[in-house]
């Protein structure tokens, strides 16, 4: 069965400095779609960054960046130069290409920007 | 950016009483979930639905819950006699394109918080 795993429940960051939220998935599909959702205390769930597993770079999108390691299964997302509106909790979900039409969920890591 | 409206943004209900929760998603989208998130924790696959009927469903969805697409552009989820353990964020999200598509992103609404009393 397919299954995501966030292990870090919270995580503190300083204003402007780097920080990674863990991911990591399983499935024996070859064929699936990684992505990040960022849902702060507003409640409302925004999507940030998708990476496919046939992908052969890492997925970037302004400050957001995938970190996809195959091999070890892992899609964890980099934050650069964090901001205060970057607390919020953040998901990791995976879909598969056949056989589901469903997106599964990871159980979030609440991240805190420090100022 | 089109968006996925939900309402209501509240609803409080007795235990046992029927709820419906309405969702219109976006216009051109195929595939149609219900999504729900106890206490901001994780977010639980309720239900998928694509071509006028159920695709898929969770050991959740069960003959308490129902969905429907009665005019095309309304996506509803009923729950017929809630219980306590009902109260959750009810999101509803939709999608674009063929699931063998892996890159169509999910589009949420900004859910619905039922309350069961």
């Amino acid at each position: 069965a397919q299954k995501i795993t966030q292990t870090q429940p919270g995580m503190f960051v300083q204003e402007k400095e780097a920080v990674t939220l863990d991911c990591t998935y399983d499935t024996s599909d070859p064929s699936y779609g990684l992505f990040w959702y960022k849902q702060p205390s507003s409640g409302e769930m925004i999507f940030l960054i998708y990476q496919g597993s046939y992908d052969q770079q890492n997925a970037t999108e302004g400050r957001y960046s995938l970190n996809f390691q195959k091999a070890r299964k892992s899609a964890n997302l980099v934050i650069s130069a964090s901001q205060l509106g970057d607390s919020a909790m953040y998901f990791c979900a995976m879909r598969l290409t056949s056989g589901t039409y469903k997106y599964i969920f990871g159980t979030g890591t609440r991240l805190k920007v420090l100022a | 950016e089109p968006e996925v409206t939900q309402t209501p943004s509240h609803q409080v209900t007795q235990m046992g009483q029927e709820v419906i929760l309405r969702c219109v998603p976006i216009s051109n989208h195929l595939y149609f979930y219900w999504y729900r998130q106890i206490l901001g924790q994780k977010v639980e696959f309720l239900v998928s639905f694509y071509n006028n009927e159920i695709s898929e469903k969770s050991e959740i969805f069960d003959d308490q819950f129902s969905v429907e697409r009665p005019d095309g552009s309304n996506f509803t989820l009923k729950i017929r006699s809630t219980k306590l353990e009902d109260s959750a964020m009810y999101f509803c999200a939709s999608s674009l394109g063929h699931p063998e598509w892996g890159s169509e992103k999910l589009f949420f609404g900004s859910g619905t918080q039922l309350s069961v009393l």
